[in-house]
């Protein structure tokens, strides 16, 4: 079975500031993986996608992420943060024929120091 | 255009009520997703509904768990004798389905079972 894990519940990092948070997945073969955001009261957004090709993908507002297959890893970063990236950011994998029903990570609690 | 919308937006409900969460996914999408989000448990796949084909309800947690799509755009995802284990965020997502994994997630249902 597939899983994700997302080894930071909270990060603080200060406005201007780099950021990088870690996911990492198990799973039998090439993985559809994807980051969301998720602010306070509010559905998920999606930030970017892998599903193949270029293992550096561009998002939204700004963020990147970077498939490792030898790591197992897709991290999202961004290279200076803003007050109003503050929210909670999941990692999912999504099943490759089979719907692509999503196994999500715990999530990491952004904060933002002004 | 308009997104997944989702209603309502709150629910109350004692235990032991049935209840009916609603979901109407992205024009033209043919993929509809239910997830839960609660403290204890994360994010977590319900079911999944892929045109006529029939649904894959792998992530019920109970047979008090139900859900329905009509005509192939709305869904209805009923609880029946709610218990306070329920208590959750009900999120709807819909994606074009075929080659396209992208689902967009509607604000969420949040329900409190007293």
């Amino acid at each position: 079975a597939q899983s994700v894990t997302q080894p930071d519940i909270h990060i603080t990092v200060s406005e201007g500031a780099s950021l990088e948070l870690r996911c990492n997945y198990s799973y039998g073969a090439t993985p559809y993986l994807f980051w969301y955001v998720q602010s306070p009261g509010q559905g998920l957004q999606l930030l970017l996608k892998y599903f193949s090709g270029d293992t550096l993908v561009q998002g939204i507002k700004g963020f990147e992420a970077e498939f490792k297959r030898s790591q197992s890893s897709f991290n999202l970063r961004k290279p200076s943060v803003h007050w109003s990236d503050a929210a909670e950011y999941f990692c999912a994998v999504g099943a490759t024929g089979g719907g692509n029903k999503l196994t999500f990570g715990t999530g990491t609690q952004l904060k933002v120091e002004l | 255009g308009a997104g997944v919308s989702q209603s309502p937006s709150n629910k109350v409900t004692e235990k032991g009520k049935d209840v009916e969460l609603r979901c109407d996914p992205i024009s033209g999408h043919t993929a509809l997703y239910w997830y839960r989000q609660s403290l204890g448990q994360g994010l977590e796949f319900l079911i999944y509904f892929q045109g006529n084909s029939a649904p894959d309800k792998s992530g019920l947690p109970s047979d008090r768990f139900s859900a329905e799509r009509t005509g192939g755009s709305v869904s209805t995802l009923t609880i029946q004798r709610t218990q306070q284990e329920d208590s959750a965020v009900y999120l709807c997502a819909s994606s074009l389905g075929g080659e396209s994994y992208e689902q967009y997630f509607g604000p969420g249902t949040r329900l409190t079972v007293t």
